[in-house]
C-alpha cells in the first residue's frame, strides 16, 4: 500500500526558504502519476501549489510560481518542494498528494506537515 | 476568494439529507473538466469523498453521492450521521490557471 510521508523544518525565519520532501513508500514515485504539494493555512481553505511528474515534467500555481520549485529524485522515491521569499502568510500545514487522471484528483494524500514562518 | 465558490456552512439533523454546491465558470466546470471531492476531519488530511463528478473511491458508503451541470456541481449526503461532520472541499482542473483548483470549503454541522 502506497504511503506518503512529509517532512521538514517545522520554522522558517521570514525571507528564508521552505524546503520539504515527500517521501513515497510501498510503491514507486515512476509510476504513471503525478505528485503535487497542497497547502492549507490554518483555518482555511486548501491551495494546490504545484505537482510534477518523474520525469521532472512540472506545473505550478501561477500565483506562486516565481517562488515555487518542484524536484525529484526517483533513487529516493521521493519529491521536494521548495519555496523561497516566504512571509507569515506562508505559514500553513503542508501535504503532498498523489495525482491521478488528466485533470487530476488527488486519491492519496500524506498527514501533512505545519511550517511556521517566524522569526 | 477561491476559483470554485461553496457555501461556508451547512447543517441537518441526523438522519436528513443535505447537498453542498460548488460554483465554477467556463475555464473549469463548465469546460467540460470533471469535479471531485474531499472529506476533511478536524486534525486531519483531506480524504477523497468523490472522483471523476459521482464516483466513490472504495470504502465511501453510498450516502454520499456527487453530481455535475453546467458550471456547477453538488455533494449530496443522506442520512446524516454525527461522523459526518467536517469540511468538504471540492476540486476542478481550470484552463485558464492551467492547474488544479479547489472551493473555499464547507463546515457541516450535523445538529
Amino acid at each position: 500500500q502506497v504511503q506518503l510521508q512529509e517532512s521538514g523544518p517545522g520554522l522558517v525565519k521570514p525571507s528564508g526558504t521552505l524546503s520539504l520532501t515527500c517521501a513515497v513508500s510501498g510503491g514507486s514515485i515512476s509510476s504513471s502519476n503525478w505528485w503535487s504539494w497542497v497547502r492549507q493555512p490554518p483555518g482555511k481553505g486548501l491551495e494546490w501549489i504545484g505537482e510534477i511528474y518523474h520525469s521532472g515534467s512540472t506545473n505550478y500555481n501561477p500565483s506562486l510560481k516565481s517562488r515555487v520549485t518542484i524536484s525529484v529524485d526517483k533513487s529516493k522515491n521521493q519529491f521536494s518542494l521548495k519555496l523561497s521569499s516566504v512571509t507569515a502568510a506562508d505559514t500553513a500545514v503542508y501535504y503532498c498528494a498523489r495525482d491521478i487522471g488528466a485533470d487530476g484528483y488527488f486519491d492519496l494524500w500524506g498527514r501533512g506537515t505545519l511550517v511556521t514562518v517566524s522569526s | 476568494q477561491s476559483v470554485l465558490t461553496q457555501p461556508p456552512s451547512v447543517s441537518g439533523a441526523p438522519g436528513q439529507r443535505v447537498t453542498i454546491s460548488c460554483t465554477g465558470s467556463s475555464s473549469n466546470i463548465g469546460a467540460g473538466y470533471d469535479v471531485h471531492w474531499y472529506q476533511q476531519l478536524p486534525g486531519t488530511a483531506p480524504k477523497l469523498l468523490i472522483y471523476g463528478n459521482s464516483n466513490r473511491p472504495s470504502g465511501v458508503p453510498d450516502r454520499f453521492s456527487g453530481s455535475k451541470s453546467g458550471t456547477s456541481a453538488s455533494l449530496a449526503i443522506s442520512g446524516l450521521q454525527a461522523e459526518d461532520e467536517a469540511d468538504y472541499y471540492c476540486q476542478s482542473y481550470d484552463s485558464s490557471l492551467s492547474g488544479s483548483v479547489f472551493g473555499g470549503g464547507t463546515k457541516l454541522t450535523v445538529l
